[in-house]
């Protein structure tokens, strides 16, 4: 799987849009970019997956430059309960010839969202 | 609520002895991964089942095993416990994906064990 590489930490206000940027320089041609959020105490939450250009749902956007080096995660308008780690993930399943389907998840970025 | 549950939510025990995690799946979900968190070594990988099957494995110590029984729940099995297997273990399933995309895991809300 890929390596990425993320901002350690991040901090906004309620309101603002924030951007998440992900580094993977050493991006497979099969492999997509998926990110989960995780909550303090919680299990972390699958928020949107993307293999090329612009990925848009009700949560969140997932924009991908043509080529494919990196990723950046855009949350329109924080909330305090927006507050929590982010992760990006790169790889491919199992199903398609690619490794294991455990997630490799590092460190992945801690948003802190202020009133 | 991701649908996966984990039973139990705490499990406080000393070193040596043995405890077993349980986790039911998502209705339909073939998967199951099980993850290890601790505060220095982040969230790992330790093992994965399909349908019954072990498929893959992560950062699995040797004391530790599982399964996957007929009806799809799965058991971690940690065994030889000892202070630093404390950590938030967590349950995940998936179903699998119909093409090339990697499919979607749904975390259960853990077990956190606590090895005194």
């Amino acid at each position: 799987l890929a390596k990425t590489t993320q901002p350690i930490s991040m901090d906004s206000y309620e309101g603002q849009e924030v951007n998440i940027t992900c580094s993977h320089n050493n991006i497979a041609t099969n492999d997509y970019i998926t990110w989960y959020q995780q909550f303090p105490s919680q299990g972390p939450r699958f928020i949107i997956q993307g293999y090329k250009t612009k990925v848009t749902n009700e949560v969140a956007s997932l924009f991908i430059p043509a080529d494919r080096k990196s990723s950046t995660l855009s949350l329109p308008r924080v909330s305090l309960s927006d507050t929590a780690v982010y992760y990006c993930l790169v790889g491919v399943t199992i199903y398609s010839g690619g490794g294991a389907d455990g997630l490799t998840f590092g460190k992945g970025t801690h948003l802190i969202i202020q009133p | 609520d991701s649908g996966v549950t984990q039973t139990p939510k705490h499990l406080i025990t000393a070193t040596g002895q043995r405890v077993t995690l349980r986790c039911s799946p998502r209705s339909g979900d073939l998967s199951v991964y099980w993850y290890q968190q601790s505060l220095d070594q982040g969230l790992q990988f330790l093992i994965q089942y399909y349908n019954g099957e072990e498929r893959a494995k992560g950062n699995i110590l040797e004391r530790f095993s599982a399964q996957q029984f007929p009806d799809l729940h799965s058991e971690l099995n940690l065994s030889s416990l000892e202070l630093g297997d404390s950590a938030l273990y967590f349950c995940a399933s998936s179903v699998p994906p119909s093409g090339a995309a990697p499919d979607t895991q749904y975390f259960g809300p853990g077990t956190r064990l606590t090895v005194l």
